[in-house]
């Protein structure tokens, strides 16, 4: 059992290098979800998507862009890379949609991202 | 603006004592919250869930009490074991969808 798999799981940019992190679930959730966690701040929510072909904003969205490719993908991309960017990456992915609200969210193990 | 506050001391206690971690939120009621663990290196894995109209929930050794007035949740791990030792985030939903807002987490080590 899979779950959800993120890509790469590590990777250095240079500032103004761009790069597109992968996400992928199997478990035919219909929501899934990028966060970036920081020391001291959490989880925070930068994109996500209620169904396939739907994407919203979330706390943090400024200097990314998100592509829900189909139900399994949802990817997340950074333009032009910001020192600012370095973070860890989580994707999630739930099943919630409409009045199934509640529902777990499934993490990925994070792709660790450092912008010099 | 919604605010959730865990406490980022670390928490250490004796292998067998019961661990109790805490959860405020201010500015806001959500109508469930969730619980999950996190590991060095790995991603939160959900515990429990909580919804406004229960008081309490329980899976094996894990309690979790939710208090709507105080606008707090309680986590508790009874008979504690060194595999316990992690981050415990608490996440309140956000009010749409199945959106969570999570706090910092509080790191619980258990020690023979």
């Amino acid at each position: 059992n899979a779950g959800v798999t993120q890509t790469p799981k590590f990777q250095v940019l240079k500032t103004g290098q761009s790069m597109t992190l992968q996400c992928a679930q199997d478990m035919n959730h219909n929501s899934m979800y990028w966060y970036r966690q920081d020391p001291g701040m959490g989880l925070r929510l930068i994109y996500y998507s209620a169904s396939e072909g739907t994407t919203d904003k979330g706390e943090v969205p400024n200097g990314y862009n998100v592509s829900r490719l189909n139900k399994r993908e949802f990817s997340l991309r950074l333009e032009s890379a910001a020192p600012s960017q370095t973070s860890v990456y989580f994707c999630a992915s739930s099943a919630s949609q409409g009045a199934q609200l509640n529902q777990p969210q499934h993490f990925g193990d994070g792709t660790r991202l450092s912008i010099l | 603006s919604q605010k959730i506050e865990q406490n980022s001391e670390a928490l250490n206690i004796q292998e067998g004592k019961t661990a109790t971690l805490t959860c405020n939120y201010t500015n806001y009621s959500p109508a469930y919250l969730q619980w999950y663990r996190q590991d060095p290196g790995r991603g939160p894995v959900f515990l429990l869930l909580i919804r406004e109209n229960e008081k309490e929930k329980r899976k094996e050794r894990l309690k979790v009490t939710f208090d709507t007035t105080l606008k707090q949740s309680l986590f508790h791990i009874t008979a504690s074991q060194p595999a316990d030792s992690a981050t415990y985030l608490c996440a309140p939903d956000t009010g749409g969808g199945n959106k969570l807002t999570f706090g910092t987490g509080t790191q619980l080590k258990v020690e023979l």
